[in-house]
């Protein structure tokens, strides 16, 4: 089984508003991240976890708050959002060890910020 | 600099017409090559990892090779259900990043 799990399917908030995206995988893999698409651009790295610590940051804003309470799960807390953080957000995971390199990605998040 | 660029960025196909789509990449120790086919709104959907040039791998109407410049996307006799963007990304070295092509946007016409 290489399935990722997210929730909600869909979000609207208010730039006021706080929120949180939940991600869980069930395959074992020590590696979990998140990643910001546009409409018509590829997947954009922000956060990667690996073995439940932060080991890439990449320079996003702090309205973006990232927490990995167990090894299976990947939250993405929100607050104070702008419109242009509407997008399509996207977990995914990778298993450890050679040959493990694929990353398998979730369905997605898709928010909207009012 | 690791990078990867995908052509063409948009095919349109008839049903059974045979194509290839085309990822170039420069990256320093290539770790891995991934292809990924992205349904609208939805997660990218893992396809193939290719590790070293001459490697080739296949899963019904698509194969996938590996040179050591450029990977092969190759779709045999697509039908409409194939309609989707193809994504190609390599991972180099130790990084744990994946570095992603813009796709391309595949359209089968029936």
């Amino acid at each position: 089984d290489t399935e990722v799990t997210q929730t909600p399917k869909h979000l609207v908030m208010g730039m006021t508003n706080k929120k949180s995206l939940k991600c869980e995988q069930h395959m074992g893999h020590r590696a979990m991240y998140w990643y910001k698409q546009k409409a018509k651009k590829p997947p954009e790295l922000m956060f990667v976890y690996s073995y439940e610590k932060l080991s890439i940051n990449e320079s996003v804003p702090s309205r973006f708050s990232p927490e990995c309470p167990n090894s299976s799960l990947l939250n993405l807390h929100l607050h104070a959002l702008q419109p242009e953080d509407s997008a399509l957000y996207l977990c995914a995971s990778r298993g450890q060890g050679k040959g493990s390199y694929e990353q398998y990605f979730g369905p997605g998040t898709r928010l909207t910020v009012t | 600099e690791d990078q990867v660029t995908q052509s063409p960025e948009a095919l349109r196909l008839q049903e059974g017409e045979s194509s290839s789509l085309n990822c170039s990449y420069t990256v320093s120790g290539l770790r891995g090559l991934f292809w990924y086919r992205q349904d609208p709104g939805k997660g990218p959907e893992f396809l193939f990892t290719l590790y070293s040039a001459g490697e080739e791998k296949e899963k019904e109407r698509l194969k996938a090779t590996l040179t050591k410049k450029e990977s092969f996307l190759h779709i045999t006799a697509p039908k409409p259900e194939d309609s989707a963007t193809y994504l190609c990304a390599v991972g180099g070295g130790g990084s744990e990043k994946l570095v992603f092509g813009k796709g391309t946007k595949l359209t089968v016409n029936p």
